[in-house]
């Protein structure tokens, strides 16, 4: 139980196009979504939360305008990357938690490229 | 404030030889505390977790930590490394104030030479 899924697994698109990476919590209601992004060999850097049906709370230093999140439902959120740069290449892995847990069950990553 | 401390970047051992990854952390509450696993270009694996029961916890793979409230640490251990664990580690303790949010050490790369 407790899978997470992302889409897609990869994704290149060039410069100034938008993206849309999705994530989905398969078997449970996540009441919270995170997603995180990680340059390479590095820690994960935790960019929002999202909790379902409200809108997502940025960490400092992330530009909400060109990384949207949307949480629509319990089993999908949404992240939208604007007007995509080259420096905006990394890899985005999304979590997800259930009421009354502290464990995140992460998904897979998603690599996005920018060229 | 909730932080936490990997106090190795790089762990080499011999297949067949103990692993230890250590971690310490710091938290004004009772925290919760996970250890993960991350093999290239994928996404985190759980190995254990602790969560206020039993100080000494079993994961997967072979993989144990003990919780030690008096030195604030939670180091993993394994009896006798693999090569399949040649990956990076990341300690994570978990905020406890509501927000749910993890947060993340700055990960060790465990190397397994044959």
């Amino acid at each position: 139980g407790a899978v997470v899924s992302q889409h897609p697994s990869r994704v290149i698109c060039k410069s100034g196009t938008s993206v849309k990476i999705e994530c989905r919590s398969l078997d449970f209601q996540a009441t919270t979504m995170f997603w995180y992004r990680q340059f390479p060999k590095q820690s994960l850097m935790l960019m929002a939360t999202s909790n379902e049906g409200s809108k997502a709370t940025y960490e400092q230093g992330v530009e909400k305008d060109k990384f949207l999140i949307n949480h629509a439902s319990l089993t999908l959120s949404t992240l939208t990357v604007t007007s995509a740069h080259p420096e905006d290449s990394s890899f985005y892995i999304c979590s997800a938690r259930t009421s009354g847990l502290y464990e995140q069950y992460f998904g897979p990553g998603t690599r996005l490229t920018v060229t | 404030a909730q932080s936490v401390t990997q106090l190795d970047s790089h762990v080499s051992v011999s297949e067949g030889t103990p692993v230890l990854l250590r971690c310490n952390y710091s938290s004004s509450y009772s925290p919760s505390l996970f250890w993960y696993v991350q093999h290239p270009n994928k996404g985190l694996q759980l190995l254990l977790k602790y969560t206020s029961a039993a100080t000494l916890v079993k994961g997967i793979n072979g993989f144990e930590a003990e919780f030690k409230k008096s030195e604030t640490s939670f180091h993993l251990t394994k009896p006798s490394a693999h090569m399949s664990d040649a990956a990076e580690y990341f300690c994570v303790v978990s905020d406890p104030a509501g927000t749910y949010k993890y947060i993340f050490g700055t990960g060790t790369r465990l190397k397994v030479l044959a």
